[in-house]
């Protein structure tokens, strides 16, 4: 059983416009939720996170949102650059566990 | 340039045939991780370690064992190597358990 899903596993979008990158989990003892962007043939780099206290972080042209109620988050990515093309995983974090769980990651592509 | 490094980059391998992939990180973090990536299951953690002389199993422990003699280096062996255990292999490592993880660049095993 995934306790983090990232049912999009594919987004195509133009440059300059929004990228919406979507994250579902189950596991209501997460604390704590990163994401983090892969190219080919590297090994993932982080990205931006978040606090389950909060209900938003922003970055720059990143900002990821979090409602808890609904066991949500999103990345918001603007505007979308060519750069940002990648694989996006999404991963939760609890205090007492010891690990990063992650998504299965969602494939963004933006188009010039 | 501090970070992590793995190796190989890219192994074929006979089934049957014991293995072992290496990981060594230069930034003292305590905490290291072995994870699989495979297409749409994200990033599954196979073996942990929070401190030098412990380690731990993740969600996908089977047919893999680790050591870590000390704070730098967190090998991983398959002992009989199977065609699904055919993946992308990422080490990396925390400060501490629960934190940002920095990964390596990645094993790509392809197990015939």
């Amino acid at each position: 059983d995934q306790q983090v899903k990232q049912n999009s596993p594919s987004l195509s979008v133009q440059e300059g416009r929004i990228s919406i990158l979507n994250c579902d989990y189950t596991n209501s003892m997460f604390d704590y939720f990163l994401w983090y962007k892969k190219y080919p043939a590297e090994g993932p780099t982080f990205l931006i996170s978040i606090s389950s206290i909060k209900d938003k972080n922003e970055d720059g042209r990143f900002t990821v949102f979090l409602n808890k109620s609904a066991k949500h988050l999103s990345l918001h990515i603007v505007p979308s650059q060519p750069g940002d093309s990648a694989v996006y995983f999404c991963a939760g974090i609890y205090n007492a566990g010891n690990m990063l769980t992650f998504g299965g990651g969602t494939r963004l592509m933006v188009k010039p | 340039i501090a970070g992590i490094t793995q190796a190989p980059t890219s192994q074929i391998l006979a089934a049957g045939r014991r293995m072992t992939l290496r990981c060594t990180q230069d930034m003292r973090h305590n905490a290291m991780y072995w994870y699989r990536q495979d297409l749409g299951l994200g990033l599954r953690l196979i073996h942990y370690s929070n401190t030098a002389g412990t380690t731990g199993k993740g969600e996908v422990p089977d047919g893999y064992s680790v050591s870590r003699a000390n704070t730098d280096d967190f090998p991983l062996t398959l002992a009989s190597a199977v065609p699904s255990q055919t993946s992308v292999y990422f080490c990396a490592s925390s400060v501490q358990q629960g934190t940002e993880a920095f990964f390596g660049q990645g094993t790509r095993l392809t197990v015939v």
